[in-house]
């Protein structure tokens, strides 16, 4: 399974788009990159998933680089309540291990 | 609505008991997971489990056991709980075959041992 690298922390302001990368260049062909969220105390949520092309649902943008070495979450108009720690993880099979790194803090700054 | 329930979402033990975290998911999912996340360190994987019955070694198994013998049901027992496992334990489950979906996680279990 890739490693993936992320930012400790990043600020953004309120009705601002979030834009938080992550770099996972030993990704193979066929690992997915999901994106998840942590508000404080609660579990860990899913956001959004990708392969190769970008996605979009009700909750965020997922970029993949062309060379699927990289990706950007796009939290198009943040919100406080998107304060959390994301994130970034590049998973295949069911045999993989679902590795959490320490992921991205954002504040979102009033 | 989708939901993994655990059973306890604050537990205080003594150093030497042994302590049972229990996880319900309601989605028929077949994997399940166990994972324990501390201050700086991110959340960790001590167990998994793909089928009943079946279980798989996380990165940090040591000092910990579990049990799948439903498919809804994932338990994780600490045998002689320590003061270093005083933690939060959260739980999740997925349900795509051949190729691990979205993780649903329950609301997590704060354990302290004294």
């Amino acid at each position: 399974d890739a490693k993936t690298t992320q930012p400790t922390s990043m600020d953004c302001a309120e009705g601002r788009a979030a834009n938080l990368p992550c770099n996972h260049s030993t990704i193979s062909g066929n690992e997915y990159v999901y994106w998840y969220r942590q508000i404080h105390s609660q579990g860990p949520q899913y956001i959004i998933h990708g392969l190769k092309n970008n996605e979009t649902n009700e909750m965020a943008s997922l970029i993949i680089t062309e060379d699927r070495k990289s990706s950007t979450l796009i939290l198009p108009h943040a919100t406080l309540r998107d304060t959390a720690v994301y994130y970034c993880i590049a998973n295949m099979n069911r045999d993989d291990k679902i590795i959490f790194g320490k992921g991205t803090r954002l504040h979102i700054l009033p | 609505d989708v939901k993994v329930t655990q059973s306890s979402r604050y537990l205080v033990k003594r150093t030497g008991e042994k302590v049972f975290l229990e996880c319900v998911q309601d989605m028929d999912h077949e994997n399940m997971f166990w994972y324990r996340q501390d201050p700086g360190l991110g959340l960790r994987l001590i167990y998994f489990s793909y089928d009943v019955k079946m279980k798989e070694k996380g990165d940090i198994p040591e000092g910990y056991s579990v049990s799948r013998e439903k498919k809804e049901r994932f338990s994780l027992i600490l045998e002689s709980a320590s003061t270093n496992q005083t933690s939060m334990y959260l739980c999740a489950s997925s349900g795509l075959a051949g190729l691990t979906g979205e993780l649903f996680f329950g609301e997590g279990s704060r354990l302290t041992v004294l």
